[in-house]
């Protein structure tokens, strides 16, 4: 079956700029999360989402983040006012609930470098 | 600061030996350990786990073991093959850190040579 999918795979903006970043799950998978993968580092949690809503978004690294699911299947990472410390490889998994124990499948993320 | 680290960025094997890559971790919360395995330009892949219960877990090719009282865990390969040249994280999760929140490693790139 189709695993996770993410668009686009390379964005390049310039700083200030804002950008949207989309995560396509698993079907019927119900916990959704979001990374971010910088040069030379693993992956660094930055939200969850169990259905609709932001179970735990303490990875956001401050305001200019943002992330919806609306109805609980694709998801949208949104980064306003850019910077070039914001390039990285955005990375984002679904699992079919969510809690220990439970795979977390990746997608092949979305590079994104701020000029 | 990085609770989980990979001291090793790389390792090379001959294609048929051991591979054995190692991971440390600081947060004794932790009790939930897994291995992802990276291709260029793909996602992370899930390739095995072990909860803090076990000391072991095999899988194939693949064991992992576990280490509490020292916070450390290794990934053994055997035999390595060249469709193992990937890049491994290690990775861990806690009821008590955010069960959902994996912290990852650095990575360790391992070159299988034929």
């Amino acid at each position: 079956g189709a695993g996770v999918s993410q668009t686009p795979s390379n964005k390049v903006t310039e700083k200030g700029k804002y950008v949207e970043l989309r995560c396509d799950p698993i079907s019927g998978h119900t916990a959704l999360y979001w990374y971010r993968q910088s040069l030379g580092q693993g992956p660094e949690f930055l939200i969850y989402f169990q259905g609709t809503g932001a179970a735990d978004d303490s990875g956001l690294p401050n305001d200019r983040f943002f992330a919806v699911r609306p109805e609980g299947s694709v998801s949208t990472l949104k980064i306003q006012r850019t910077e070039r410390g914001d390039s990285a490889v955005y990375l984002c998994a679904s699992s079919v609930t969510s809690g220990l124990g439970n795979e977390q499948f990746f997608g092949p993320g979305t590079r994104l470098t701020v000029l | 600061d990085q609770q989980v680290k990979q001291n090793s960025p790389s390792l090379s094997v001959q294609e048929g030996r051991i591979s054995i890559l190692n991971c440390d971790y600081t947060n004794s919360m932790f009790d939930y350990f897994l291995w992802y395995k990276k291709y260029p330009a793909e996602g992370p892949t899930f390739l095995i786990s072990i909860s803090s219960i076990k000391d072991k877990n095999e899988d194939g090719r693949f064991t992992v073991f576990l280490n509490k009282s020292a916070k450390h865990l290794s990934l053994h390969i055997v035999p390595s093959q060249p469709g193992d040249s990937a890049v491994y994280f290690c990775a861990a999760s806690g009821s008590q850190t955010g069960a959902n929140n994996l912290f990852f490693g650095t990575g360790t790139r391992l070159t299988v040579i034929p």
